[in-house]
């Protein structure tokens, strides 16, 4: 296990269709967020979960988003009827409980 | 509002010069500080944490950075920067075990 993986890499959607990225965080790490990072800003806190459980959500998290992580492992974030306003970076990280983020290399999101 | 400030958005350098790259934090509890780097093409790795302890903590690569509780800055600092320096550096806080907030990013770019 050499890291966080992420699944696409890049994606690209026409406006109004569904897309679903997924993160292996590292296999020891009980937590995994995800983040969102537009041009010429930091990233921007989406959702995280301790183990199975989502315990926070931002208020950047629309009803069009989903996330989940059934087993406590590998995570899916789901971005219904997508809009233009939704392209970004979408990162994953996992950490310990020492609350170090291991990061991703991100999922580069394009609305058409 | 909480918030992390990062007060230089572009800084140019020419190689052997010194750096110090500014972060404020807005947040009143308990915080773990972070830097974290973004060299082209490749995502997030951490340079260096604060938890406790020694207000001047070291990172990989020579960086340094020193916590500050009055003035609420945990400012990087190298003594003399490479031209392999060029990234994008974030200053990142986490309050009382919540999620980790970012600045908006110090674009750093050193002339050979």
């Amino acid at each position: 296990d050499t890291g966080v993986s992420q699944d696409p890499r890049h994606k690209i959607t026409k406006r109004g269709q569904n897309v679903t990225f997924r993160c292996d965080p590292i296999s020891e790490h009980n937590r995994l967020y995800w983040y969102r990072q537009t041009l010429g800003q930091g990233p921007e806190f989406l959702t995280y979960f301790q183990n199975e459980a989502q315990l926070e959500k931002s208020r950047l998290l629309s009803d069009r988003f989903s996330a989940e992580r059934p087993k406590g492992s590998f995570s899916t974030l789901e971005i219904q009827r997508t809009e233009q306003g939704d392209s970004a970076m979408y990162l994953c990280a996992s950490s310990e409980t020492s609350a170090v983020h291991v990061f991703g290399p991100g999922t580069r999101l394009t609305v058409t | 509002a909480q918030s992390v400030s990062q007060h230089n958005h572009h800084v140019i350098l020419s190689e052997a010069a010194s750096l110090e790259l500014g972060c404020n934090y807005s947040y009143g509890g308990t915080v773990n500080l972070f830097w974290y780097v973004q060299y082209p093409g490749q995502h997030l790795q951490l340079l260096l944490k604060y938890f406790s302890g020694d207000p001047l903590v070291k990172g990989i690569k020579g960086f340094e950075a020193e916590f500050i509780k009055s003035k609420f800055s945990f400012n990087l600092r190298k003594p003399s920067v490479q031209w392999s320096d060029t990234a994008e550096y974030f200053c990142a806080v986490i309050e009382n075990n919540n999620d980790m907030r970012f600045g908006a990013g110090t674009r750093l770019t050193v002339k050979p």
